[in-house]
């Protein structure tokens, strides 16, 4: 049931780009993407619902393949502050009509940027 | 505006002790959830408290337990502790009209737990 992430790390340079995916084998409402630095409590990225819309920064873009459950993240023009674990948090459509949504995170991705 | 705040930072217990984990959330949430996160790991969740009541719950065991009071705090409880508790726990606020799943979660510095 969690979604598995891709790659589970990358390197980079400075200003080189990435794509970091989010793949779930249930039929989703929400992909929601969060960053956490060393030591640090996660951040809050970005939502994805069903249907298309979106809340999140401008600086960051993604998409959500509904029909296939996966996400991806796009990271263009890489700064060092980049540099953290990526993490995916997939909300499935609930089983039944009183069931709760419940948020399952992936294992993350770490991204590692270079001067 | 203070974010969302967590104490102790740090503890270390014994096994078999019982301990109490603490969160203020963010100003204006009314929403409070709780993970565990192991090194490495992505955080699992173990609750979450609105309106001072548990609405839901991840696979954890019954010695986590929890508790909302009315200004929305939050108090996580871990009974007989093991040493698979030891992990960083995490504390997250949203305000999150009815149940939909659309919300952000901001989270608190975390609490890491260490169990000797």
């Amino acid at each position: 049931q969690q979604p598995v992430q891709s790659p589970q790390a990358v390197i980079l340079r400075e200003g080189e780009d990435a794509v970091i995916n989010c793949s779930s084998s249930k039929a989703l409402y929400s992909v929601h993407w969060y960053r956490q630095k060393h030591g640090e409590a996660p951040v809050f990225l970005m939502i994805l619902l069903k249907g298309g819309e979106q809340k999140g920064h401008d600086k960051i873009s993604a998409s959500f393949n509904e029909k296939k459950q996966q996400s991806s993240l796009y990271l263009t023009a890489s700064q060092l502050s980049y540099s953290g674990t990526y993490f995916c948090g997939t909300v499935p459509v609930p089983q039944y009509v009183d069931s709760n949504y419940q948020l399952i995170w992936g294992a993350g991705t770490k991204l590692i940027i270079k001067p | 505006d203070a974010g969302v705040t967590q104490s102790p930072t740090h503890l270390i217990k014994t096994r078999g002790q019982q301990v109490t984990l603490r969160c203020s959330p963010k100003s204006g949430h009314d929403t409070v959830s709780w993970y565990q996160q192991a090194l490495g790991q992505g955080p699992q969740f173990i609750f979450q408290y609105y309106e001072e009541e548990e609405r839901q719950r991840g696979n954890f065991p019954d010695r986590f337990s929890g508790h909302q009071f009315p200004n929305y705090s939050s108090e996580l409880n871990v009974n007989a502790l093991l040493l698979g508790d030891s992990a960083l726990y995490l504390c997250a606020s949203s305000f999150q009209p009815g149940q939909g799943p659309s919300y952000e979660q901001y989270f608190g510095p975390g609490t890491r737990l260490t169990v000797t």
